[in-house]
């Protein structure tokens, strides 16, 4: 079946724009998850969606980022006033109940700030 | 705070070769463990998950152990091919939450 896909695959864009990545899980995986992975900081942990509970937020670097889950399904990832240290892969999860089950990645959305 | 580490961050052998990538964990309190392989500009696939009450997994020339009380786990690649070559990632997952706490890599390269 179809795995988690991410939209765009690259994504160049200016110092102070805002930015959108989307991701849309495996169908019927109630937990989604954001990551990012940078060259100096390696895999980092973002946010992170479980069903219709609160999503855990404590991964966000800084009010400039935020995600939605709308219907339990797709997710977007919204970046404003992007820096050039928001350069990164960002990879989105999926997995199909909390904690204890195997996260699947998509292949990720490459971001560079100029 | 739960944090991961490998150890060593890049390993060259010849085709062949077993060998095994070291990964450790501060807190032992965790639901489970995984490990992941991710090709150059590509996502991580997950390759072995081993739940806290387990001690061991294993899928064809690979098998993982977990040992909680001493806060280490171990990747073992048996026979090991060049297209083996890849990062591989281990990852803890807190009691208290179901985000990964990665490490930084082990980067394998397999020669012919």
């Amino acid at each position: 079946g179809a795995g988690v896909s991410q939209s765009p695959s690259n994504k160049v864009t200016e110092k102070g724009k805002d930015v959108e990545l989307r991701c849309d899980p495996i169908s019927g995986h109630t937990a989604l998850y954001w990551y990012r992975q940078s060259l100096g900081q390696g895999l980092e942990f973002l946010i992170y969606f479980q069903g219709n509970s609160a999503p855990d937020k404590s991964g966000l670097p800084s009010d400039r980022f935020s995600a939605e889950r709308t219907g339990g399904s797709v997710s977007t990832l919204t970046i404003q006033r992007t820096q050039q240290e928001d350069s990164a892969v960002y990879l989105c999860a999926s997995s199909p109940g909390p904690q204890q089950e195997t996260q699947y990645f998509g292949p990720g959305t490459r971001l560079l700030v100029l | 705070k739960q944090e991961v580490t490998q150890i060593p961050a890049a390993l060259s052998v010849p085709e062949g070769e077993n060998l095994v990538l070291n990964c450790s964990f501060t807190d032992s309190a965790i639901y489970n463990l995984q490990w992941f392989r991710q090709d150059p500009g590509k996502g991580l696939t997950s390759l072995l998950l081993i739940q806290s009450s387990q001690r061991e997994q294993t899928s064809g020339r690979l098998n993982a152990s977990l040992d909680k009380s001493s806060g280490r786990s171990t990747l073992y690649i048996a026979a090991s091919q060049p297209g083996d070559s890849a990062t591989y990632l281990c990852a803890a997952t807190p009691s208290n939450t179901g985000k990964l706490i990665f490490g930084q890599g082990t980067t394998l390269q397999v020669k012919p």
